[in-house]
């Protein structure tokens, strides 16, 4: 499958700006999807990335380079609720578009 | 509410036994998955089904095996269970083969 590379712990503030990293390889790419899981919940959907650039959905930002196969998710104005993993996973369509997911990152708000 | 309804939420189960995990979406999605969940790894995909009648094999499909007899159901079959087959199970369903996916709130299976 693809590698998909993310820090494994982040630790920030309430209030503050925490910046996810996510490298990949893949030979057919065809987006890029972050998703965020509370512990002992299911992944929720919280963005989508196919063309370069920054996608903004409230205090939530995802940006993408595909020529570096390189993307982050951008938290802003952290609150206690936005302790939790976050997952980076991307498809393939040299690999019958297979979803493939990173290890994920905890990212743990401290007050 | 429409939605990705997996069943059991969890199950204690003697090695050797055979199981079937039941995944059920009623969004009439194209693409269905089932992922295994394990500590410091993450996702990782055992099987797949871009639309009706069809399945691939993912990362770890070893031990496992599917059916897409319809649109909306997807099992998932241990033939003899084995403790290292001890996971959370997440079932998964999107739209088409390239859209976002969206989860089932997961199985906790325990071989002993």
């Amino acid at each position: 499958g693809q590698n998909i590379d993310q820090p494994t712990e982040m630790t920030a503030t309430e209030g503050a700006i925490v910046q996810i990293n996510c490298t990949y390889q893949t030979s057919g790419f065809n987006g890029l999807f972050w998703y965020q899981q509370h512990a002992g919940e299911a992944p929720t959907f919280l963005s989508y990335n196919v063309l370069d650039g920054l996608e903004e959905k409230g205090r939530f930002s995802s940006f993408l380079s595909r020529s570096k196969g390189y993307s982050y998710l951008l938290l802003k104005e952290l609150q206690m609720k936005d302790s939790a993993s976050y997952l980076c996973a991307v498809r393939d369509r040299s690999n019958d578009y297979k979803l493939s997911f990173g290890a994920g990152t905890t990212v743990t708000v401290r007050a | 509410i429409a939605g990705i309804t997996q069943a059991p939420t969890s199950q204690i189960l003697a090695a050797g036994r055979r199981m079937t995990l039941r995944c059920t979406q009623d969004m009439r999605h194209n693409a269905m998955y089932w992922y295994r969940q394990d500590l410091g790894l993450g996702l990782r995909l055992i099987h797949y089904s871009n639309t009706a009648g069809t399945t691939g094999k993912g990362e770890v499909p070893d031990g496992y095996s599917v059916s897409r007899a319809n649109t909306d159901d997807f099992p998932l079959t241990l033939a003899s269970a084995v403790p290292s087959q001890t996971s959370v199970y997440f079932c998964a369903s999107s739209r088409d083969r390239d859209t976002e996916a969206f989860f089932g709130q997961g199985t906790r299976l325990t071989v002993v």
